[in-house]
């Protein structure tokens, strides 16, 4: 069981718009700590994707952004497109655990 | 260019012990908290250990502490993992990954697969 909670997969259409939440707690993302968004294409290792609540590093394009509220995040994809289909994590500090906790990731699935 | 070449996985079996390496190029190695995350076939990611930049601050997941050490080489621009007393549960693919601002894994190596089985 993960320590951040993520649906297990989203689906949507060429062209739509989706979004994948990450729930925590007031150890990790309620306690004020950064979330941090990751791609995963299958068989490759994870790629950083959002850093710092809403930044994307050089090269992410426009259409991924992200939010933090309270003891939760969002990731939101416009303008799906096929090589969007991954799985998507998300990332905190735990101040409990004195370490990184992930979500168990959501497999998003582009129609 | 930042790179993580992790080495070392490898098949073993329960109870056996391996060690994995992961040599940092393309940046200031001392300078930089290091991390190594796994993923079990099929499973999400589960951070197992960081290291800060002068080792002296190490912290393991319960899930391998007392089994798992962690370390580092600044002078080789290398980060280690020692694992003894391996379990099934521990076959998965391990990564190293570069902590940045904020906590984030800012860089990852491409995985080393581990399988623990008999």
């Amino acid at each position: 069981q993960s320590v951040l909670t993520q649906p297990p997969s989203v689906s949507g259409a060429p062209g739509q718009r989706v979004t994948i939440s990450c729930n925590g707690s007031s150890s990790n993302i309620g306690a004020g700590y950064d979330v941090h968004w990751y791609q995963q294409l299958p068989g490759t290792a994870p790629k950083l994707l959002i850093y710092g609540n809403s930044n994307r590093p050089s090269g992410v394009p426009d259409r991924f952004s992200g939010s933090k509220s309270a003891t939760s995040a969002s990731l939101a994809i416009t303008g799906l497109q096929a090589e969007d289909e991954a799985d998507y994590y998300c990332q905190s500090y735990d101040t409990s655990l004195s370490g990184w906790v992930f979500g168990g990731g959501t497999k998003l699935t582009v129609l | 260019e930042v790179q993580l070449v992790e080495s070392g996985g490898g098949l073993v079996e329960p109870g056996g012990s391996l060690r994995l390496s992961c040599a940092a190029s393309g940046f200031t190695f001392s300078s930089y908290t290091m991390n190594w995350v796994r993923q079990a076939p099929g499973k999400g990611l589960e951070w197992v250990s960081s290291i800060s930049s002068s080792s002296s601050n190490i912290y393991y997941a319960d899930s391998v502490k007392g089994r798992f050490t962690i370390s580092r080489d600044n002078a080789k621009n290398s980060l280690y993992l020692q694992m003894n007393s391996l379990r099934t549960e521990d076959t998965a693919v391990f990564y190293c990954a570069r902590e940045g601002a904020g906590a984030t894994a800012d860089y990852w190596g491409q995985g080393t697969p581990v399988t623990v089985s008999s």
